[in-house]
Protein backbone atom coordinates (compact mmCIF):
# COMPACT_ATOMS: atom_id res chain seq x y z
CA UNK A 1 0.00 0.00 0.00
CA UNK A 2 0.92 3.80 -0.15
CA UNK A 3 3.23 5.30 2.65
CA UNK A 4 4.09 8.81 2.59
CA UNK A 5 6.57 10.56 5.13
CA UNK A 6 6.69 14.01 5.85
CA UNK A 7 9.18 16.31 7.26
CA UNK A 8 9.93 18.01 9.57
CA UNK A 9 7.81 17.21 12.15
CA UNK A 10 8.03 20.57 14.12
CA UNK A 11 9.16 23.80 12.40
CA UNK A 12 9.63 26.95 14.23
CA UNK A 13 9.34 30.23 11.98
CA UNK A 14 9.77 33.79 12.83
CA UNK A 15 6.59 35.76 11.72
CA UNK A 16 7.25 36.84 7.85
CA UNK A 17 9.30 33.72 6.95
CA UNK A 18 8.56 31.36 4.39
CA UNK A 19 8.13 27.53 5.68
CA UNK A 20 8.45 24.69 3.78
CA UNK A 21 7.08 21.38 4.56
CA UNK A 22 8.38 18.41 2.74
CA UNK A 23 6.54 14.40 1.70
CA UNK A 24 7.44 11.59 -0.33
CA UNK A 25 5.29 8.98 -1.44
CA UNK A 26 5.77 5.42 -2.40
CA UNK A 27 2.88 4.43 -4.43
CA UNK A 28 3.97 5.91 -8.29
CA UNK A 29 -0.31 5.78 -8.89
CA UNK A 30 -0.76 7.85 -6.40
CA UNK A 31 -2.06 11.12 -8.16
CA UNK A 32 -4.18 13.57 -5.94
CA UNK A 33 -2.04 14.84 -2.93
CA UNK A 34 -3.95 17.32 -0.40
CA UNK A 35 -2.55 19.70 2.40
CA UNK A 36 -4.43 19.92 5.73
CA UNK A 37 -4.29 22.15 8.36
CA UNK A 38 -5.70 21.51 11.49
CA UNK A 39 -5.79 23.60 14.76
CA UNK A 40 -6.49 22.52 17.99
CA UNK A 41 -9.68 20.69 18.75
CA UNK A 42 -10.64 21.25 15.06
CA UNK A 43 -11.15 18.29 12.39
CA UNK A 44 -8.53 19.04 9.25
CA UNK A 45 -8.93 21.37 7.08
CA UNK A 46 -8.41 21.39 3.31
CA UNK A 47 -6.01 24.16 2.33
CA UNK A 48 -4.89 23.28 -1.43
CA UNK A 49 -4.36 20.17 -3.05
CA UNK A 50 -2.32 19.36 -6.58
CA UNK A 51 -3.00 16.65 -8.73
CA UNK A 52 -0.57 14.66 -11.01
CA UNK A 53 -0.76 16.52 -14.39
CA UNK A 54 0.67 20.05 -13.19
CA UNK A 55 3.70 21.01 -10.93
CA UNK A 56 2.97 23.93 -8.88
CA UNK A 57 -0.37 25.49 -7.75
CA UNK A 58 -0.42 28.69 -5.48
CA UNK A 59 -3.49 30.15 -3.55
CA UNK A 60 -2.18 33.49 -1.89
CA UNK A 61 0.67 32.94 0.37
CA UNK A 62 0.31 28.72 0.03
CA UNK A 63 1.76 26.69 -2.73
CA UNK A 64 2.29 22.87 -3.78
CA UNK A 65 4.92 21.76 -5.71
CA UNK A 66 4.99 18.22 -7.35
CA UNK A 67 7.60 15.94 -8.48
CA UNK A 68 6.17 12.83 -10.39
CA UNK A 69 9.78 11.75 -10.92
CA UNK A 70 10.74 11.70 -7.38
CA UNK A 71 8.04 11.12 -5.78
CA UNK A 72 7.41 14.02 -3.25
CA UNK A 73 5.64 17.19 -2.71
CA UNK A 74 6.33 20.65 -0.73
CA UNK A 75 4.40 23.29 0.69
CA UNK A 76 5.29 26.46 0.67
CA UNK A 77 4.01 29.32 3.00
CA UNK A 78 5.54 32.24 2.60
CA UNK A 79 4.76 35.31 4.81
CA UNK A 80 4.10 33.50 7.77
CA UNK A 81 1.49 34.99 10.33
CA UNK A 82 0.75 33.64 14.00
CA UNK A 83 -2.33 32.50 12.90
CA UNK A 84 -0.82 29.52 10.20
CA UNK A 85 0.29 27.89 13.25
CA UNK A 86 -0.97 24.11 13.79
CA UNK A 87 0.09 20.93 12.26
CA UNK A 88 -0.34 20.35 8.51
CA UNK A 89 -0.70 17.08 6.99
CA UNK A 90 0.19 15.98 3.66
CA UNK A 91 -1.53 12.99 2.09
CA UNK A 92 -1.79 11.09 -1.31
CA UNK A 93 -4.45 8.91 -2.90
CA UNK A 94 -4.85 6.90 -6.13
CA UNK A 95 -7.63 9.69 -7.10
CA UNK A 96 -9.82 11.97 -5.77
CA UNK A 97 -12.90 10.06 -5.67
CA UNK A 98 -13.78 6.68 -4.28
CA UNK A 99 -10.24 6.37 -3.40
CA UNK A 100 -8.67 6.57 0.58
CA UNK A 101 -5.93 8.74 1.55
CA UNK A 102 -3.14 8.34 3.23
CA UNK A 103 -1.55 10.43 5.60
CA UNK A 104 1.87 11.52 6.45
CA UNK A 105 2.75 12.01 10.47
CA UNK A 106 2.11 15.79 10.67
CA UNK A 107 4.27 19.12 11.08
CA UNK A 108 3.76 20.99 13.86
CA UNK A 109 4.16 24.50 12.52
CA UNK A 110 5.02 27.56 15.30
CA UNK A 111 5.26 31.44 14.23
CA UNK A 112 6.28 33.22 17.04
CA UNK A 113 5.24 37.07 16.52
CA UNK B 1 -17.70 21.91 -0.36
CA UNK B 2 -19.70 19.91 1.84
CA UNK B 3 -20.59 20.54 5.40
CA UNK B 4 -20.65 18.07 8.37
CA UNK B 5 -22.13 17.80 11.36
CA UNK B 6 -20.74 15.42 13.81
CA UNK B 7 -21.81 14.59 17.07
CA UNK B 8 -21.45 14.34 20.07
CA UNK B 9 -18.36 16.82 19.62
CA UNK B 10 -16.71 15.20 22.75
CA UNK B 11 -17.62 12.46 25.62
CA UNK B 12 -16.31 11.24 28.42
CA UNK B 13 -17.42 7.31 28.73
CA UNK B 14 -16.73 4.40 31.04
CA UNK B 15 -14.60 1.46 29.95
CA UNK B 16 -17.14 -1.45 28.82
CA UNK B 17 -19.50 0.73 27.05
CA UNK B 18 -20.63 1.84 23.42
CA UNK B 19 -20.76 5.44 22.30
CA UNK B 20 -22.41 6.03 18.86
CA UNK B 21 -21.42 8.90 16.61
CA UNK B 22 -23.52 10.60 14.31
CA UNK B 23 -22.16 12.01 10.92
CA UNK B 24 -24.35 14.19 8.74
CA UNK B 25 -23.80 15.73 5.72
CA UNK B 26 -26.01 18.49 3.58
CA UNK B 27 -25.51 16.56 0.48
CA UNK B 28 -25.57 13.15 -0.97
CA UNK B 29 -22.26 11.68 -1.19
CA UNK B 30 -21.59 7.90 -2.22
CA UNK B 31 -18.65 7.38 0.35
CA UNK B 32 -17.88 8.25 3.69
CA UNK B 33 -15.09 7.30 5.49
CA UNK B 34 -14.41 7.22 8.95
CA UNK B 35 -10.89 7.65 10.76
CA UNK B 36 -9.21 7.47 13.78
CA UNK B 37 -6.35 10.04 15.63
CA UNK B 38 -4.76 9.14 18.45
CA UNK B 39 -3.57 12.03 20.41
CA UNK B 40 -0.61 13.79 18.66
CA UNK B 41 -0.78 11.58 15.74
CA UNK B 42 -1.95 10.77 12.20
CA UNK B 43 -5.14 10.06 10.93
CA UNK B 44 -5.69 6.08 10.38
CA UNK B 45 -8.89 5.11 7.99
CA UNK B 46 -10.81 2.88 10.24
CA UNK B 47 -13.37 1.88 7.08
CA UNK B 48 -15.13 3.06 4.20
CA UNK B 49 -19.12 2.95 4.55
CA UNK B 50 -20.78 2.76 1.27
CA UNK B 51 -24.63 3.33 1.01
CA UNK B 52 -26.56 0.57 0.89
CA UNK B 53 -23.56 -2.17 1.81
CA UNK B 54 -21.41 -3.28 4.32
CA UNK B 55 -18.41 -1.35 4.94
CA UNK B 56 -15.29 -2.15 4.16
CA UNK B 57 -12.73 -2.39 7.18
CA UNK B 58 -8.40 -1.19 7.29
CA UNK B 59 -6.52 -3.90 8.62
CA UNK B 60 -6.72 -3.89 12.35
CA UNK B 61 -10.10 -2.48 12.43
CA UNK B 62 -12.98 -5.09 12.95
CA UNK B 63 -16.84 -5.03 12.62
CA UNK B 64 -17.35 -6.49 16.03
CA UNK B 65 -15.39 -3.50 17.34
CA UNK B 66 -16.74 -0.88 15.18
CA UNK B 67 -20.00 -1.15 13.91
CA UNK B 68 -21.20 1.52 11.00
CA UNK B 69 -24.33 1.88 9.95
CA UNK B 70 -24.90 4.15 6.59
CA UNK B 71 -28.76 4.40 5.98
CA UNK B 72 -29.12 6.74 3.28
CA UNK B 73 -26.87 9.12 1.24
CA UNK B 74 -26.27 11.68 3.77
CA UNK B 75 -25.83 9.98 7.26
CA UNK B 76 -23.44 7.10 8.79
CA UNK B 77 -23.09 6.42 12.54
CA UNK B 78 -19.77 4.98 13.85
CA UNK B 79 -20.18 2.98 17.07
CA UNK B 80 -16.90 2.19 19.35
CA UNK B 81 -17.92 -1.11 21.48
CA UNK B 82 -16.96 -2.29 24.48
CA UNK B 83 -14.73 0.71 25.09
CA UNK B 84 -11.09 0.57 26.48
CA UNK B 85 -8.53 3.66 27.71
CA UNK B 86 -6.98 2.44 24.55
CA UNK B 87 -9.87 3.90 22.60
CA UNK B 88 -9.60 7.11 23.68
CA UNK B 89 -9.05 9.27 20.41
CA UNK B 90 -10.31 11.74 18.47
CA UNK B 91 -13.02 9.80 15.71
CA UNK B 92 -13.75 11.79 12.58
CA UNK B 93 -16.24 11.03 9.95
CA UNK B 94 -14.74 12.66 5.89
CA UNK B 95 -16.74 12.74 2.66
CA UNK B 96 -15.77 13.52 -1.35
CA UNK B 97 -18.96 14.96 -2.40
CA UNK B 98 -19.08 13.52 -6.39
CA UNK B 99 -17.71 15.86 -8.83
CA UNK B 100 -16.21 18.65 -6.78
CA UNK B 101 -12.60 18.98 -5.33
CA UNK B 102 -10.87 17.59 -1.82
CA UNK B 103 -12.04 15.49 0.82
CA UNK B 104 -13.85 17.51 3.55
CA UNK B 105 -13.35 16.25 7.64
CA UNK B 106 -16.01 16.92 10.02
CA UNK B 107 -14.72 18.63 13.61
CA UNK B 108 -14.24 15.47 14.85
CA UNK B 109 -15.47 13.51 18.06
CA UNK B 110 -13.34 13.66 21.13
CA UNK B 111 -13.59 10.57 23.34
CA UNK B 112 -11.95 10.13 26.36
CA UNK B 113 -12.12 6.35 28.31
CA UNK B 114 -11.72 6.41 31.98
Amino acid sequence: GENVEQHPSTLSVQEGDSAVIKCTYSDSASNYFPWYKQELGKGPQLIIDIRSNVGEKKDQRIAVTLNKTAKHFSLHITETQPEDSAVYFCAAARNSGYSTLTFGKGTMLLVSP
Amino acid sequence: SAVISQKPSRDICQRGTSLTIQCQVDSQVTMMFWYRQQPGQSLTLIATANQGSEATYESGFVIDKFPISRPNLTFSTLTVSNMSPEDSSIYLCSVEVSGMDGYTFGSGTRLTVV
